[in-house]
């Protein structure tokens, strides 16, 4: 089972309106990542986040985007002015050892913009 | 350069038979060469990964073959069980750390049948 939550599961949207989407870990994590998939592709690398600070973004993660940890336990992405491409399943993932020094998952969120 | 290339899009196998995918990168900086297993609405679960100093890597069922030369990697899997039908995903990235994204591929949606 992933160490994280991710809320809401699902989240329709009207285009322009802002979206945010929520991680909570479970235990201590340092690295926590935003990545996601659009419907029946690949999954892609949003942006990366280390010590409150971002560390590495995608060219995808424009000005549109943004994420922080404002309470140092949720873990937010948030999206300003939504588009209909930014429909997709939003994926929060974590650093962690587990069964193996990795990426972990959280379940998603999946975001419809209309 | 940042690719990983995977193949093939969509396997159909028979319950008992050998399943095999493959992928191939050309970032020479990349070290670390997970598998993920997706379920319809879940999010991406590590399956097996390997580093370029072991040729091979076998847990259960799941095999990773690695060939540093031809920067190619596969994933076996054995006895393939109509619950191994999910989406799978090679991925990379430039070290085992926390700092480093990971570039996915894909995506190979395998299908076991009874």
């Amino acid at each position: 089972e992933p160490e994280v939550t991710q809320t809401p599961s699902h989240q329709v949207t009207q285009m322009g309106q802002e979206v945010i989407l929520r991680c909570v870990p479970i235990s201590n994590h340092l690295y926590f990542y935003w990545y996601r998939q659009i419907l029946g592709q690949k999954v892609e690398f949003l942006v990366s986040f280390y010590n409150n600070e971002i560390s590495e973004k995608s060219e995808i993660f424009d000005d549109q985007f943004s994420v922080e940890r404002p309470d140092g336990s949720n873990f937010t992405l948030k999206i300003r002015s939504t588009k209909l491409e930014d429909s997709a399943m939003y994926f929060c993932a974590y650093w962690g050892s587990g069964d193996q020094e990795t990426q972990y998952f959280g379940p998603g969120t999946r975001l419809l913009v209309l | 350069q940042q690719q990983v290339k995977q193949s093939p899009q969509s396997l159909i196998v028979q319950k008992g038979g050998i399943s095999i995918i493959n992928c191939a990168y050309e970032n020479t900086a990349f070290d670390y060469f997970p598998w993920y297993q997706q379920f319809p609405g879940k999010g991406p679960a590590l399956l097996i990964a390997i580093r370029p100093d072991v040729s091979e890597k076998k847990e259960g069922r799941f095999t990773i073959s690695f060939n540093k030369s031809a920067k190619q990697f596969s994933l076996h899997i054995m006895d393939s069980q109509p619950g191994d039908s999910a989406t799978y995903f090679c991925a990379a990235s430039r070290a085992q750390g926390g700092s480093e994204k990971l570039v996915f591929g894909k995506g190979t949606k395998l299908t076991v049948n009874p």
